[in-house]
């Protein structure tokens, strides 16, 4: 398997504007996770998803953020109106069940709002 | 609210050295622990996964151990080389729940 695919792996956008971040997970995995890094706060869980439904999104910091997962192959992290506090980098996550398993990471998305 | 608390925050050895890093965990109702390495730009990969039931896994020149009663674990790192230089994070994923909680990580640096 190719592993957690992220895109874009960079991207630079202006306040205000929409960003949208996909993720697809490695197949055969059943949970999907967002997770964001900062200097300032480390590794933060914005929310989960298992079997394409979301299960805790208390860590999601504002309604400007909004995620979905359709199907079990694709999830988007979409946030609008962007501002240049969520300038981080996003990562997307999956593992396949409850426990015992080791949680794979994709390379992650680095947005900059300017 | 699980807790993690990774000391010390960097670390700088001479290579060769052997090494510890710690890992502290505040709720012990944990399903396991996993060790993460992550290089600058890149996304985190997995070093070793530690059940809630078991004590220690190695893997090469790593040993992780896990105390889940005093909520703490260790990954020791054997003969250190430069190409060991990341940051290590560790890693709880909580009982009754698919989420992980994690550390800060530990910035390690092994110098020539």
């Amino acid at each position: 398997d190719a592993g957690v695919i992220q895109s874009p792996r960079h991207e630079v956008t202006e306040m205000g504007q929409e960003v949208t971040l996909r993720c697809k997970p490695i197949s055969g995995h059943d949970y999907l996770f967002w997770y964001r890094q900062t200097m300032m706060r480390g590794l933060e869980l914005l929310i989960y998803f298992n079997n394409n439904v979301p299960i805790d999104d208390s860590g999601m910091p504002e309604d400007r953020f909004s995620a979905k997962m359709p199907n079990a192959s694709f999830s988007t992290l979409k946030i609008q109106p962007s501002e240049p506090r969520d300038s981080a980098v996003y990562f997307c996550a999956s593992i396949r069940g409850i426990s015992g398993n080791t949680i794979y990471f994709g390379e992650g998305s680095w947005l900059t709002v300017v | 609210k699980q807790e993690v608390t990774q000391i010390p925050a960097a670390l700088s050895v001479p290579e060769g050295e052997n090494l510890v890093l710690n890992c502290s965990f505040t709720d012990s109702a944990i399903y396991n622990l996993q060790w993460f390495r992550q290089d600058p730009g890149k996304g985190l990969t997995s070093l070793l996964l530690i059940q809630s039931s078991q004590r220690e896994q190695t893997s090469g020149r790593l040993n992780a151990s896990l105390d889940k009663s005093s909520g703490r674990s260790t990954l020791y790192i054997a003969a250190s080389q430069p190409g060991d230089s990341a940051t290590y994070l560790c890693a709880v994923r909580e009982g009754n729940a698919g989420k992980s909680t994690f550390g800060d990580g530990t910035t390690l640096t092994v110098k020539p």
